[in-house]
């Protein structure tokens, strides 16, 4: 079974400043890859998604995250970080194979963004 | 206009009791799936379906019930509430078979049982 790793429960970035989200999964194969935010009160969306290719995937709002086979990572980035960005952000994880969206979650990140 | 509309979005339940959560989709998704949000655990998948009349078992079905009586509609049912579904639940679908892991949520339903 797959499995994600967010070992930050909380970051606090400065407005401005760049960003790192971590995220590590356990899976036999590569699978396929996700980034989720919620903000406050709402539901997830979508942010970006790798499924091959290309290791770095761009997103909405200037969101990328690189994928990396050796280190079963999916690292989300962004260069200069807004006040909106405040959110909790899911890495998620669907194996490539059958019909079902069946993502696994990791358990989220909250981002705070300082003034 | 949002797309999955759960409700209600907020309901107090007495243990021992039966709450049905409710999910309506338009956007002509195949797949439809119930997930549980608990603080520290991110979410977790309770059932799914991808097929009017039909459901199956997720990660963690105990205790849930599924109802998928059309296409655009998916309930949540339990039937004897109890402390620890005391969570947030959210509805989400996503589009025909060889799936994109694109899951398009709703806003979630607040349930606490006391």
């Amino acid at each position: 079974a797959q499995s994600v790793t967010q070992p930050d429960a909380r970051v606090t970035v400065s407005e401005g400043a760049s960003l790192q989200l971590r995220c590590k999964y356990s899976y036999s194969a590569t699978p396929y890859l996700f980034w989720y935010v919620q903000y406050p009160r709402q539901g997830l969306q979508l942010l970006l998604k790798y499924y091959s290719g290309d290791p770095v995937v761009q997103g909405v709002n200037g969101f990328e995250a690189e994928f990396s086979k050796s280190n079963s990572s999916f690292h989300l980035r962004k260069a200069s970080v807004h006040w909106s960005d405040s959110a909790v952000y899911f890495c998620a994880v669907r194996p490539n194979t059958g019909g079902a969206d069946r993502l696994t979650f990791g358990k989220g990140t909250q981002l705070i963004i300082q003034p | 206009e949002a797309a999955v509309t759960q409700s209600p979005r907020s309901k107090v339940a007495v243990t021992g009791g039966k709450v049905t959560l409710s999910c309506h989709q338009t956007n002509n998704h195949d797949y439809m799936y119930w997930y549980r949000q608990d603080t520290g655990h991110g979410l977790r998948l309770i059932h799914y379906s991808y097929v009017a009349d039909s459901t199956e078992k997720g990660d963690i079905p105990d205790g849930y019930k599924a109802s998928r009586p059309s296409q655009e509609n998916f309930s949540l049912i339990l039937e004897l509430a109890s402390l620890s579904q005391t969570a947030v639940y959210f509805c989400a679908s996503s589009r025909d078979r060889g799936g994109t892991g694109q899951l398009y949520f709703g806003e979630g339903s607040k349930l606490t049982v006391l």
